[in-house]
């Protein structure tokens, strides 16, 4: 299968942890990578090969991932947070593909 | 520092071709680390994967839209581009261009888009 899901939204109350998740097969196969995406903007890698974060991307951001669930994690949600995140992998039906997730919006109350 | 700028024309006919650019600048498009690739973004939806090329020549298409969809590389000018045929309202989206990267981290691999362009707005409309 090449599908990944991700719940549509997720709040999170300032300051507080929000896990947001990312489940499909090639997750069990290959590492997720993920970004955060704010209105009218490109897409900004933030967690990629299950765990490592690009220079200038806050620690508060982690990622993990277990079986079939790939988890983008923030520890002490900020107000600038807010936005849509997408996972990403590789295909796993062996044409090397990539495939996002549908998106989470998330909300920092 | 590798920087993506994306042009071509805001406006496509139905059933006309669609093509746009991408400038490509920090980076040889011949540097064999990168993938070049184009992503879209349908109004108010997702991410969708489009293709990518390699410096070799090899490529890898969507294959909901492989029929539609042909990824270049111009080594002199230092761009890639994209060519979508046969277009129609569901082809309307912001179009980005993007750099891919394989990676491993044992026991397994992982894909990573690690830089985009600012995206182009395309719209088909008659």
């Amino acid at each position: 299968s090449s599908e990944l899901t991700q719940d549509p939204a997720v709040s999170v109350a300032l300051g507080q942890t929000v896990r947001m998740t990312c489940q499909g097969d090639s997750i069990r196969n290959y590492y997720a990578s993920w970004y955060q995406q704010k209105p009218g903007q490109a897409p900004v890698l933030v967690i990629y090969g299950k765990y490592n974060r690009p220079s200038g991307i806050p620690d508060r951001f982690s990622g993990s991932s277990s079986g079939n669930t790939a988890s983008l994690i923030i520890t002490g949600a900020q107000a600038e947070d807010e936005g849509d995140y997408y996972c990403q992998s590789r295909d796993n039906s062996g044409h090397q593909s990539v495939v996002f997730g549908g998106g989470t919006k998330l909300t920092v109350l | 520092q590798v920087q993506l700028q994306e042009s071509g024309p805001g406006l496509v006919k139905p059933s006309e071709t669609l093509s746009l650019t991408c400038t490509v600048s920090g980076v040889s498009v011949n540097n064999g680390f990168y993938y070049w690739s184009w992503i879209r973004q349908p109004p108010g939806k997702g991410l969708e994967w489009l293709g990518y090329m390699q410096s070799t020549g090899s490529t890898n298409y969507n294959a909901s839209l492989k029929s539609r969809l042909s990824i270049s590389l111009d080594k002199s000018k230092n761009q890639f581009s994209l060519r979508l045929t046969s277009v129609t309202a569901a082809d309307t989206a912001v179009y980005y261009c993007a750099t891919l990267i394989f990676g491993v981290l044992i026991p397994s691999y992982y894909y990573y888009i690690d830089v985009w362009g600012k995206g182009t707005t395309v719209t088909v409309s008659s």
